[in-house]
């Protein structure tokens, strides 16, 4: 069973409005949690980094929120703009071991 | 600053044969790892390297294996190359020793291997 699942696995929204995204995971202890942008046929680019003692972190019109008590975060994006489509991955990186636990990712497609 | 440079970007190989992906990291970065990213199973973690030495390694068969050089440019090297190997291959390299650390990582444009 994958540790990160992220919610919805897909999302449409009219440019301007602001959206959220949802992950759940089960890994613990970890040590920070992240979340990168993918544009169709492009590397992850890193949106935010958050320890497991921060409860949020800012990226410009990107704010994530982590929650460690009930192992929620989230992604809200404002004023969503058409070069905001792409998917969405949320990563977390366990305090001992390495495989870093991937989420699978939601797609967000922003339309005019 | 040049990005992290993976080469090449498309290739397609047969069921039986090998295939080799070049990866260069940021300059100073001593960090790589690699990655495989399916439709079907998202991204998962190959290996990492740091310093020429392999780190850590995900849950993938022997067939998948890797190096790094003394300028930190790495490869991972697939043989016997199956169906389901075909997937798009990322690399990414980091400056601050790994991934398990809050170091960023940074991505490159990834190979698409398609095996027919």
């Amino acid at each position: 069973k994958n540790q990160v699942e992220q919610s919805p696995q897909s999302l449409i929204i009219l440019e301007g409005k602001n959206c959220t995204l949802q992950c759940n995971y089960t890994v613990s202890p970890f040590s920070n949690l992240r979340w990168y942008k993918q544009d169709t046929g492009r590397g992850p680019v890193s949106l935010t980094i958050m320890t497991f003692s921060e409860n949020t972190k800012s990226n410009g019109r990107y704010t994530a929120t982590l929650d460690a008590d009930t192992k929620q975060s989230s992604l809200h994006i404002t004023a969503s703009q058409l070069s905001d489509s792409a998917s969405y991955i949320c990563v977390v990186t366990p305090s001992s071991g390495y495989a870093l636990n991937f989420g699978k990712g939601t797609s967000l497609l922003v339309t005019p | 600053k040049a990005g992290v440079t993976q080469t090449p970007r498309y290739l397609i190989k047969t069921r039986g044969q090998q295939v080799t992906l070049s990866c260069s990291p940021i300059s100073g970065h001593r960090s790589v790892s690699w990655y495989q990213q399916t439709p079907g199973q998202g991204l998962q973690f190959l290996f990492e390297y740091f310093s020429e030495t392999q780190r850590n390694k995900g849950n993938f068969p022997g067939r998948f294996s890797g190096r790094q050089f003394s300028n930190s440019r790495s490869e991972m090297n697939v043989s016997t190359l199956e169906l389901g190997d075909s997937a798009l291959y990322l690399c990414a390299s980091s400056s601050s020793g790994g991934a398990t650390n809050t170091g960023e990582l940074f991505f490159g444009e990834g190979s698409r291997l398609t095996v027919l």
